[in-house]
C-alpha cells in the first residue's frame, strides 16, 4: 500500500517564525511531490511542487525533498496569520494518473 | 487561463434521493478529471478519475457513479443517497501527459453535500 503520512497537528507557530511541515512516503519509486494549502471550508490550492532532491524556493515557501530518507518538507518563513490553514502533501508515485494524499497538517499562526 | 466550475455549491438531500453533481473545465483540452470526497476533518478520498471521454476508473466501491459525456464535463451521480455520502465533493483536473511537473491537480470550489 503506497502511503503518504503527515502529522495531523495542530502545529502552533508564533507570527514571524518559521513553520516546518513534514511528510513521509512509503514508495521509493515516487517521482514528484506537491504541497497544497486548504483554508477551512475551501478547496485545496497548489503552493508548489518538487521532484528533484534538495530545496526549491518560491517566495516565503521552501520545499525540501530527500528521496533517500523518503521525506518531504515545507518551510514557511516569516509566518503570517493568513498562513493558518491545513497543509496537504501529495505524491505522484506511478503512472496511473493519481496522486497519493496525506491527511494534512493543521497549522495555526499565533499573532 | 484555465478555470474549473462546480455546482451546486451546497446541497441538502434526504436519504434515498438521487444526486447529480456537475463539473466543467474551461481553457484546456483533454484534461484528466477527478472526483474526490473529503469528510469533515479528514483527507481527500479519490472516488473516480477519467483520462478521456467515456473512460472512468473507480477507486472506491459504493453507490456513486461518474460519467464524462464531453471532454471537459464530469458528472457524479447516485441513484439513492446514504447518510455516509455526506461530505465535501471536489472536482479536479490535471494536464494529460507532459513533464512530471504537469501532474499537479487543480481543484474546483467544491460542493458541500449534507444527507439527512
Amino acid at each position: 500500500q503506497k502511503e503518504v503520512e503527515q502529522n495531523s497537528g495542530p502545529l502552533s507557530v508564533p507570527e514571524g517564525a518559521i513553520a516546518s511541515l513534514n511528510c513521509t512516503y512509503s514508495d521509493r519509486g515516487s517521482q514528484s511531490f506537491f504541497w497544497y494549502r486548504q483554508y477551512s471550508g475551501k478547496s485545496p490550492e497548489l503552493i508548489m511542487f518538487i521532484y528533484s532532491n534538495g530545496d526549491k524556493e518560491d517566495g516565503r515557501f521552501t520545499a525540501q525533498l530527500n528521496k533517500a530518507s523518503q521525506y518531504v518538507s515545507l518551510l514557511i518563513r516569516d509566518s503570517q496569520p493568513s498562513d493558518s490553514a491545513t497543509y496537504l502533501c501529495a505524491g505522484y508515485m506511478d503512472s496511473n494518473y493519481q496522486l497519493i494524499w496525506g491527511a494534512g497538517t493543521k497549522l495555526i499562526i499565533k499573532p | 487561463s484555465q478555470t474549473i466550475h462546480q455546482w451546486p455549491a451546497t446541497l441538502v438531500q434526504p436519504v434515498g434521493s438521487p444526486l447529480s453533481l456537475e463539473c466543467t473545465v474551461e481553457g484546456t483540452s483533454n484534461p484528466n478529471l477527478y472526483w474526490y470526497r473529503q469528510a469533515a476533518g479528514r483527507g481527500l478520498q479519490l472516488l473516480f478519475y477519467s483520462v478521456g471521454i467515456g473512460q472512468i476508473s473507480s477507486e472506491v466501491p459504493q453507490n456513486l457513479s461518474a460519467s464524462r459525456p464531453q471532454d471537459r464535463q464530469f458528472i457524479l451521480s447516485s441513484k439513492k443517497l446514504l447518510l455516509s455520502d455526506s461530505g465535501f465533493y471536489l472536482c479536479a483536473w490535471s494536464v494529460a501527459g507532459g513533464p512530471l511537473s504537469y501532474n499537479e491537480q487543480f481543484f474546483g470550489p467544491g460542493t458541500r453535500l449534507t444527507v439527512l
